[in-house]
């Protein structure tokens, strides 16, 4: 596709539960981002990927949260035993490489319901 | 650490008038910064960036940005507003070799018939 692409693009889940969110990002990017969106804390920063490895998981808010990139291309981010501040939609952007000035192009996220 | 505040969570405009949406920012070293804009239930689009050269930034859309080192600002500007702009506008700058973009808390922008 043209474009970064995500799915589910709704999840609606029971606290508790474990989640599994994907990001295919636009073909021949490296660097993969995942950011988070909500009311109450707007845009933040989870992790980032350059090729399979991820140099920086600082945004990463607990150990309940993990991603994993293969073949360079598909991400996914797992949070376990999802909690009712889990709720946000969660972006995911791709670009042509890290750093410098290329800019980041977004999907339309995925919006987690936590009940 | 780098950061960028956008002052106003809400800006009004006629349409066919100019816009103004406003970003500060608070850089060690050289801004990378960007403006990004999101309609609802959509990711965010870029618009247009500040690496380095000239001042003026011409973007997507008709927007422009000008970039002032000595106020540390980075505002976002269209000469003729349509109502089809209202939508959320953020700011951003690069943080770190990653390449990972920090923020602003968003402005809203509504443009009135």
């Amino acid at each position: 596709g043209a474009g970064v692409s995500q799915s589910p693009s709704n999840k609606v889940t029971e606290k508790g539960k474990d989640v599994e969110l994907r990001c295919d990002p636009i073909s021949g990017h490296t660097a993969l981002y995942w950011y988070r969106q909500s009311l109450g804390q707007g845009l933040e920063f989870l992790i980032y990927f350059q090729g399979n490895s991820a140099p920086d998981k600082s945004g990463l808010p607990s150990d309940r949260f993990s991603a994993e990139r293969t073949g360079g291309s598909v991400s996914t981010l797992t949070i376990q035993r999802t909690q009712q501040e889990d709720s946000a939609v969660y972006l995911c952007a791709s670009s042509f490489s890290e750093g410098g000035s290329q800019p980041q192009h977004f999907g339309d996220g995925t919006r987690l319901s936590i009940l | 650490a780098q950061s960028v505040a956008q002052p106003e969570d809400q800006v009004n405009v006629a349409e066919g008038n100019p816009l103004t949406v406003k970003c500060t920012y608070s850089v060690s070293g050289n801004p990378y910064l960007f403006w990004y804009v999101q309609y609802p239930n959509r990711g965010l689009q870029f618009l247009l960036k500040y690496i380095t050269g000239d001042n003026l930034v011409k973007g997507s859309y008709g927007f422009e940005a000008e970039f002032n080192k000595s106020q540390t600002s980075f505002h976002l500007k269209k000469p003729s507003a349509l109502v089809s702009d209202s939508a959320l506008y953020f700011c951003a700058v690069r943080d770190g070799w990653g390449g990972k973009l920090i923020f602003g808390q968003g402005t809203e922008l509504s443009v009135k018939p």
